[in-house]
């Protein structure tokens, strides 16, 4: 069992609609949790970074983060065809990585179609 | 603010060969860590380092290796380069004083070995 699963994708949704983007993992030391969006060809951007359990929310996106299910997930409202990427999950135990680094999902790949 | 600066972007070299890639921080970062990207295993954990001292290693083998200069500024060099070592480096600053971990990328390097 991989440390960090997450669901390659392709998601594609008409634009306007509420996208729903998942990790499970299974290692109960992760206390850091970050959402990286990463087009084509470029380096990943960090779009949300929380800590513990809850939700955050900044702008469209919304993080929310269920330790005890081991269950983080992004949420976009109101996606539009420029939110069309790669959505990668990371995590650790320690701020920006300690020992091990962030582990990441495998990404996935969504398509706002307009 | 100036973000992470990689380069070369892009290099192409055969076997055996040997690389060398730079990575400039964020002003005032003073933690730099590398990670490999392949389309096979995703994103994993290379090396960091902080106030010139290599902090932290991921499960590569000994091939790989890095610095850091006193301006905070990495390097990191494959040797006998494989044609495994494809992929697209990326590499991650944070200011490295305790919370928050945030990690901000660069663009990356894009290996290729032929």
């Amino acid at each position: 069992q991989k440390e960090v699963e997450q669901d390659p994708g392709p998601l594609s949704v008409p634009e306007g609609a509420i996208v729903s983007l998942n990790c499970t993992y299974s290692n109960s030391a992760f206390q850091y949790f970050m959402w990286y969006r990463q087009y084509s060809r470029k380096g990943p951007e960090l779009l949300m970074y929380t800590y513990s359990s809850g939700n955050k929310e900044d702008g469209r996106f919304t993080a929310q983060v269920d330790k005890s299910s081991k269950y983080i997930s992004l949420f976009i409202r109101d996606s539009q065809p420029s939110d069309s990427a790669t959505y990668l999950c990371a995590m650790s135990a320690f701020p920006g990585g300690g020992a091990d680094g962030l582990t990441f999902g495998k990404g996935t790949h969504l398509i706002i179609q307009p | 603010k100036a973000g992470v600066t990689q380069t070369p972007r892009y290099l192409i070299k055969t076997r055996g060969q040997q690389v060398t890639l730079s990575c400039s921080p964020i002003s005032g970062h003073r933690s730099v860590s590398w990670y490999q990207q392949t389309p096979g295993q995703g994103l994993q954990f290379l090396f960091e380092y902080f106030s010139e001292t290599q902090r932290n290693k991921g499960n590569f083998p000994g091939r790989f290796s890095g610095r850091q200069f006193s301006n905070s500024r990495s390097e990191m060099n494959v040797s006998t380069l494989e044609l495994g070592d494809s992929a697209l480096y990326l590499c991650a600053s944070r200011s490295g004083t305790g919370s928050p971990g945030e990690l901000f990328f660069g663009e990356g390097s894009r290996l290729t070995v032929l």
